[in-house]
This record gives structure tokens, C-alpha cells and sequence, in this order.
């Protein structure tokens, strides 16, 4: 079965830099969401997306934008990088049901971000 | 206050016996998802098993079972016949529904090793 694909697979840049994370979603997945679990820690919501649409927002920094497009995949976006942005940032996608209620969330493989 | 609260970071079994990994939450809505995913050192998160807050019965995936005691608010995953496989982080997750919003809350995780 199809999973959630994320691009790169790891990523290196240097503090003051941008980033953009890519995420593609399983096929008929209207709902993406992204998360960052930094070393040693539990994942944190960052935003979410349905339809295209910003649906939820969690602990993400302003220097951090993301969207969602026509083909349902997304991007983060990540401008000023800081030491402490180092972390594994996962998507995950899910379908939602009617009410709004989403179903299981699915990973990708993550991406591993790391600011020298 | 913590949502979700795993009391063991490390856990030991020997292959072939079974495990149980604790997870209590914490929540005023009624209607919430309860979920186990498996993260291995490799980094993806593997969903493995969902609970509903109105499923009358424990769920079961396979070697995986809930067991949801909802008086006590927990969901402690037992893992039959432990493989070596199985040695893993394993995070617990709540998504509230009532909320509106479907990002899900984790706990900070326990460390399973399997011993041979």
C-alpha cells in the first residue's frame, strides 16, 4: 500500500538559512499534518491542512509557513534557521471523516533536519 | 497539564513473553481516539493499534491488544510473544474530537528492548 512520502530524507543547512520540507500524502488523503519531535522527545503538532485549507495550528513559529496544494501535497517552509530547529519533521496524512472527525493518522519517514 | 502520561521510559522482556506498556490520559471530552504508535531507531512512526472512547470492545491488532480501562483513563498496550522486532520507542496519542481539532497529543514514550 501507498505511504506517506517526505523529501529529503535529511536535510543539512547553516543557522540563518531557509528550508523547505516536502510532503505527498496517501492517494485519497484530503488531510496533512505536520509534526516536529527534536532529540529525546515525544512529536509536537505543528499545523494542519484540509482541502487545502489551514485547519488546526499548534506550536509552529512564526519564521515557519507551510500550505497545501491542488494535488493535496504540502510543504513547510522554515526561514532564519536556529540551532534548536534540528529536529525529525514528520508529515502524516489522514482522511476526514464527515463531522470532521479524522481518521488514524499515518507517518512518513520523516525528515531529518539538522542546523549547523 | 499533561495529556498523556507513560510512567515507563524503559521497559525489558524476553522474546516470546508478553509486555504491557503503560499509558494513562487525561481529558474532559467525551468523545476522543486513543492510539499506539511503534518508532524504531530507524525514526518512522508506525501506527499500530486504535481505540475509540465509545468502542464498547478492546481493540486488537494481530499480536497487539488495548486494554481500555475508561474509569481509569488507560490504555495500556500489551504486546503478545515479544520478537526481537518489537524493540522500539512507543509513543501513546489522544486525539479530542469534541475540540474540533484532529492533532494528536503524545506522551513521551517508552523504550521497549527484547531480550533473546
Amino acid at each position: 500500500a501507498a505511504g506517506v512520502i517526505q523529501s529529503p530524507r535529511h536535510l543539512i543547512k547553516e543557522k540563518r538559512e531557509t528550508a523547505t520540507l516536502k510532503c505527498y500524502p496517501i492517494p485519497r488523503h484530503d488531510t496533512v499534518y505536520w509534526y516536529q519531535q527534536g532529540p529525546g522527545q515525544d512529536p509536537q503538532f505543528l499545523i494542519s491542512f484540509y482541502e487545502k485549507m489551514q485547519s488546526d495550528k499548534g506550536s509552529i513559529p512564526d519564521r515557519f509557513s507551510a500550505q497545501q496544494f491542488s494535488d493535496y501535497h504540502s510543504e513547510l517552509n522554515m526561514s532564519s534557521l536556529e540551532l534548536g530547529d534540528s529536529a525529525l519533521y514528520f508529515c502524516a496524512s489522514s482522511v476526514t471523516l464527515a463531522g470532521g472527525r479524522a481518521d488514524t493518522q499515518y507517518f512518513g519517514p520523516g525528515t531529518r533536519l539538522t542546523v549547523l | 497539564a499533561q495529556k498523556i502520561t507513560q510512567t515507563q521510559p524503559g521497559m525489558f522482556v524476553q522474546e516470546k513473553e508478553a509486555v504491557t506498556l503503560d499509558c494513562t490520559y487525561d481529558t474532559s471530552d467525551p468523545s476522543y481516539g486513543l492510539f499506539w504508535y511503534k518508532q524504531p531507531s530507524s525514526g518512522e512512526m508506525i501506527f499500530l493499534i486504535y481505540q475509540g472512547s465509545y468502542d464498547q470492545q478492546n481493540a486488537t491488532e494481530g499480536r497487539y491488544s488495548l486494554n481500555f480501562q475508561k474509569a481509569r483513563k488507560s490504555a495500556n498496550l500489551v504486546i503478545s510473544a515479544s520478537q526481537l522486532g518489537d524493540s522500539a520507542m512507543y509513543f501513546c496519542a489522544m486525539r479530542e474530537a469534541g475540540t474540533g481539532a484532529n492533532n494528536l497529543f503524545f506522551g513521551t514514550g517508552t523504550r521497549l528492548t527484547v531480550i533473546p
